[in-house]
């Protein structure tokens, strides 16, 4: 069985603050990750995804993945309180970017004014 | 470029009743999925299109659920009957051949009682 692991929150930092989000998958075969935000009551909504090992960085948003540690983080800088959602991290089993997605269950962050 | 189009938005329905969902995907779009939202999870995949053609519909439960795609643009999805866990949102999303992202629609949100 594929999983993926996240701490369900809620994480809450101050406005300004750097979010930290993390998330561990079993299958040593992906080879490609998505970081999904969804606000309440709306759907998820792609925000990066990474293919290489190292760091990708897109604006305020830099997703990290260590495949050697089956392990894969998104960090928000300057949080602001739109920021305020659940992240789902997300991988297509078996390798490749494409197919099928496995969810986690989410980390819910708030941002504090 | 209109998104991917779910309707209803909300639909309460008595247990052993049947429902059944609609989904329009974006223009182009290729590769249709159905979700199942449970409150508090990330969405679960039921069924995966190419196409016209169910490619992986290994969870969804067969003994109540079906799916079509006929020409292999909007899709409908059916439960017959209805049982009070099936009470979650249903999610549709699609993706275009040769890229990663994939879209979401809205949901619907179906309460059984």
């Amino acid at each position: 069985q594929k999983e993926v692991e996240q701490n369900s929150g809620p994480l809450s930092v101050p406005e300004g603050a750097i979010a930290s989000l993390n998330c561990t998958y079993s299958d040593r075969g992906s080879q490609s990750f998505f970081w999904y935000r969804q606000y309440s009551g709306k759907s998820p909504e792609l925000i990066m995804f990474i293919y290489s090992n190292g760091d990708k960085e897109d604006g305020r948003f830099t997703a990290q993945l260590n495949k050697a540690s089956q392990y894969v983080s998104l960090l928000i800088r300057d949080s602001q309180p739109s920021d305020s959602a659940t992240y789902l991290c997300a991988f297509p089993p078996g390798g490749g970017s494409q197919g099928n997605l496995i969810f986690g269950k989410g980390t819910k962050l708030s941002v504090k004014p | 470029e209109a998104g991917v189009v779910q309707s209803p938005r909300y639909k309460i329905i008595e247990k052993k009743q049947p429902v059944a969902f609609w989904c329009n995907p974006i223009s182009g779009h290729n590769t249709l999925y159905w979700y199942r939202q449970n409150l508090g999870q990330g969405p679960e995949l039921l069924i995966r299109y190419e196409n016209e053609e169910a490619v992986d519909d290994s969870q969804l439960p067969k003994d109540r659920f079906s799916a079509e795609r006929l020409k292999g643009v909007d899709s409908t999805l059916k439960i017959q009957p209805a049982e009070l866990g099936d009470s979650a949102v249903y999610l549709c999303a699609s993706r275009k051949e040769g890229l990663a992202e994939a879209f979401f629609g809205q949901g619907t949100r179906l309460t059984v009682v």
